[in-house]
C-alpha cells in the first residue's frame, strides 16, 4: 500500500515547455486534489476531481490542465511553462469530497522553470 | 472566504520541553474541520492531527494536542516531550464542510519552521 505516489521527483523547464505531472493512489479514495506551494506561502488549490469522471477548478487554476484518467490517475498538464509556474506540487486524496474526509498527500514534485 | 494566520514563522524548543504553536483564523461557516500538517525536509505532508468545529473537546493524539477556542477562532498545537524528529515545518488548515461531491478546499496558513535542538 503506497499511498499516494507523484512522479517525476524533480524536473526542470524552459519556459515554453511541455509538461506532465503524474499522481496516483491505492487507497481506493475518489476524490483527487493538486495542490501548488511557494515559498512563504501554504498550499494553494490548483484543481481537483470530486469523483471519476469531475474535475474542477480550484484557487489557482490558470495555466494549468487536469486529467481524471480513472479512480486511481489524475494528472497535471502544464501546456506552456511559465518561470512563475517554478512551484512544488503536491497531489492528495480523499475518500469523499465535500466531507470530513482527510486528504492525504503525495511526496511532491518540485518543478523549475527557466 | 476562508484565511488561516499562523503568526509565528520560526520557532525553538529543546529536546524534552514543550511547545505551543498558535493558529488563528477567519470564517462565516459553523461546521468545519481544522487540522495541523507536518512537513519534515523530505517535504511530505503528514497529518498531525484534526478537529471537528462541533466538537467541545479537544483533539489529542500522543504527544499532540490541539487547544480549540471556537468562539476566538484559534487552534493552537501543543507537542509535549519534544523530540528530534518534530523538526519540522508545521502547517494549519482550515476546511469547510460543503456538500459531497463539492471541493474540500484545505485553505492552509503560512506555516510555523518548528527547530527541536538538544
Amino acid at each position: 500500500n503506497a499511498g499516494v505516489t507523484q512522479t517525476p521527483k524533480f524536473q526542470v523547464l524552459k519556459t515554453g515547455q511541455s509538461m506532465t505531472l503524474q499522481c496516483a493512489q491505492d487507497m481506493n479514495h475518489n476524490s483527487m486534489y493538486w495542490y501548488r506551494q511557494d515559498p512563504g506561502m501554504g498550499l494553494r488549490l490548483i484543481y481537483y476531481s470530486a469523483s471519476e469522471g469531475t474535475t474542477d477548478k480550484g484557487e489557482v487554476p490558470n495555466g494549468y490542465n487536469v486529467s481524471r484518467l480513472n479512480k486511481r490517475e489524475f494528472s497535471l498538464r502544464l501546456e506552456s511553462a511559465a518561470p512563475s509556474q517554478t512551484s512544488v506540487y503536491f497531489c492528495a486524496s480523499s475518500l469523499l469530497a465535500g466531507t470530513q474526509e482527510t486528504q492525504y498527500f503525495g511526496p511532491g514534485t518540485r518543478l523549475l522553470v527557466l | 472566504a476562508q484565511t488561516v494566520t499562523q503568526s509565528q514563522p520560526e520557532m525553538s524548543v529543546q529536546e524534552a520541553e514543550t511547545v505551543t504553536l498558535s493558529c488563528t483564523y477567519d470564517t462565516s461557516e459553523n461546521n468545519y474541520y481544522l487540522f495541523w500538517y507536518k512537513q519534515p525536509p523530505s517535504r511530505q505532508m503528514i497529518l498531525v492531527i484534526r478537529q471537528e468545529a462541533y466538537k467541545q473537546q479537544n483533539a489529542t493524539e500522543n504527544r499532540f494536542s490541539v487547544n480549540f477556542q471556537k468562539a476566538a477562532k484559534s487552534f493552537s498545537l501543543k507537542i509535549s516531550d519534544s523530540q528530534l524528529g518534530d523538526t519540522a515545518m508545521y502547517f494549519c488548515a482550515f476546511m469547510k464542510l460543503g456538500n459531497t461531491g463539492t471541493a474540500s478546499k484545505l485553505t492552509f496558513g503560512t506555516g510555523t519552521r518548528l527547530q527541536v535542538t538538544l
